[in-house]
């Protein structure tokens, strides 16, 4: 089965500027997980749905950040105006809500200067 | 809410060699645990999980883990590393339901020298 699949790989930006980052999860797998992985930490939840709907986006920046999955399949992460410290690895990730595992895609790495 | 704490930041070890690698976790509650491995540049690839039964857990390429309720742990081993399992590990834990999220804790990287 294909996997969990993420692009770009890789964004540069100056500060201000806007991106989005799309995911397409594993089909069949209804929730779908954004996390933000800054360099040399843990990834950090940022928002997962299930299905179309968000689920918990309480970890989310939401004056700048955005993110969608209009028809509980592919999704997008939005930056409006980023900042430096936004500079992190962005991985999505699937699973099916009944118990199975996390697949993780390879991240995009977002480099804000 | 659930922590995770993963001691060492960085482990050594030689080809042939046994890894332990340690994990401490606090909830109150019912936890998922599980590890990943990520090597550079890459996204995380699952290694295995506890939820309840038998407290050591096989999982890919030779891991096991052992949970201890007493000790809050779920400390992660492997008796003979190889230079390909030279990565950073993560240790997460998700509360009550799996499908909720998991919370990760700082990684160990482990280098593996020939």
């Amino acid at each position: 089965e294909a996997g969990v699949t993420q692009s770009p790989r890789y964004a540069v930006l100056q500060e201000g500027q806007a991106v989005s980052f799309w995911c397409d999860p594993i089909s069949g797998h209804d929730t779908l997980y954004w996390y933000q992985q800054p360099r040399d930490q843990g990834p950090q939840l940022l928002v997962y749905f299930r299905d179309e709907a968000v689920i918990d986006n309480s970890q989310l920046p939401s004056d700048r950040f955005s993110a969608v999955r209009p028809k509980g399949t592919n999704s997008t992460l939005k930056i409006q105006s980023a900042k430096q410290g936004d500079t992190a690895t962005y991985l999505c990730a699937s699973s099916h809500a009944e118990n199975s595992d996390y697949t993780f895609g390879s991240g995009t790495r977002l480099l804000v200067i | 809410t659930q922590t995770v704490s993963q001691s060492d930041a960085h482990v050594t070890v030689f080809e042939g060699d046994s890894v332990e690698l340690r994990c401490n976790y606090s909830y109150g509650g019912s936890i998922y645990l599980s590890w990943y491995i990520q090597h550079h540049g890459r996204g995380l690839q699952f290694l295995l999980k506890y939820y309840s039964g038998n407290p050591v857990v096989q999982g890919v390429n030779g891991f096991e883990a052992e949970f201890s309720k007493s000790d809050s742990s779920f400390h992660l081993r492997k008796a003979s590393v190889h230079w390909s399992d030279s990565a950073v590990y993560f240790c997460a834990v998700s509360a009550n339901n799996y499908a909720q999220g998991l919370t990760f804790g700082l990684g160990t990287r482990v280098s593996v020298f020939p």
